[in-house]
């Protein structure tokens, strides 16, 4: 049983613009959640986090939002560039990030020129 | 720091074999996980160490599979006898600090089990 979700295995989309990709979660003790991106041949960085007591946390480009009425996270980039794309895997822990983080099957986004 | 160093990047062997993934953590990093990546499952915690000692090991898929730490700078996964279906590619990762602070992972070891 997958209790985190990603729906779309890949996404497509212009330079400049922006790109959303979106996690579901199944556990309602999830209160931490982790974006990382992987290159092939690579393995996984981190690229931001968000704790349950926000809504919405930014780093440059990128913007994580939660709704944990919905159990829904989305990452936003924007703009978009060539170089990242990637393979974006979301994550979940609960008790504040002291559990173990469980990922998602990833979605590869390819930004085209 | 060269970062989260893992052993062989490739493996090829037959099944029923002994195989060894090695794993090189940060220096000071005091958490050490292993993963596993499959197209099906995506990405799976096999086993995390705290200090060295194997804190979780319930992702750790049958008794085939073994880890163990013992020291601050080495780890190894051992899967005996191997078979088809553990093909995957194989991450180690550490961190400092709490479970959940940025993990750094390495390039992984891509094992293919024939």
């Amino acid at each position: 049983d997958q209790q985190v979700k990603q729906n779309s295995p890949s996404l497509s989309v212009q330079e400049g613009r922006i790109s959303i990709l979106n996690c579901d979660y199944t556990n309602s003790m999830f209160d931490y959640f982790l974006w990382y991106k992987k290159y092939p041949a690579e393995g996984p960085t981190f690229l931001i986090s968000i704790s349950s007591i926000k809504d919405k946390n930014e780093d440059g480009r990128f913007t994580v939002f939660l709704n944990k009425s919905a159990k829904h996270l989305s990452l936003h980039i924007v703009p978009s560039q060539p170089g990242d794309s990637a393979v974006y895997f979301c994550a979940a822990s609960a008790k504040g990030g002291s559990e173990k983080l469980v990922f998602g099957k990833g979605t590869k986004l390819t930004v085209n020129p | 720091d060269a970062g989260v160093i893992q052993s062989p990047r490739h493996e090829v062997t037959e099944m029923g074999q002994e195989v060894t993934l090695r794993c090189k953590p940060i220096s000071g990093h005091d958490y050490l996980f292993w993963y596993r990546q499959t197209m099906m499952r995506g990405l799976e915690l096999l086993i995390y160490f705290n200090n060295n000692v194997p804190i979780d090991d319930s992702g750790m898929p049958e008794d085939r599979f073994s880890a163990k730490m013992p020291n601050a700078s080495f780890s190894t996964l051992k899967i005996q006898p191997s078979e088809p279906r553990d093909s995957a590619v194989y991450f180690c990762a550490s961190s400092l600090g709490t479970l959940n602070t940025e993990a750094f992972f390495g390039q992984g070891t891509r094992l293919t089990v024939v």
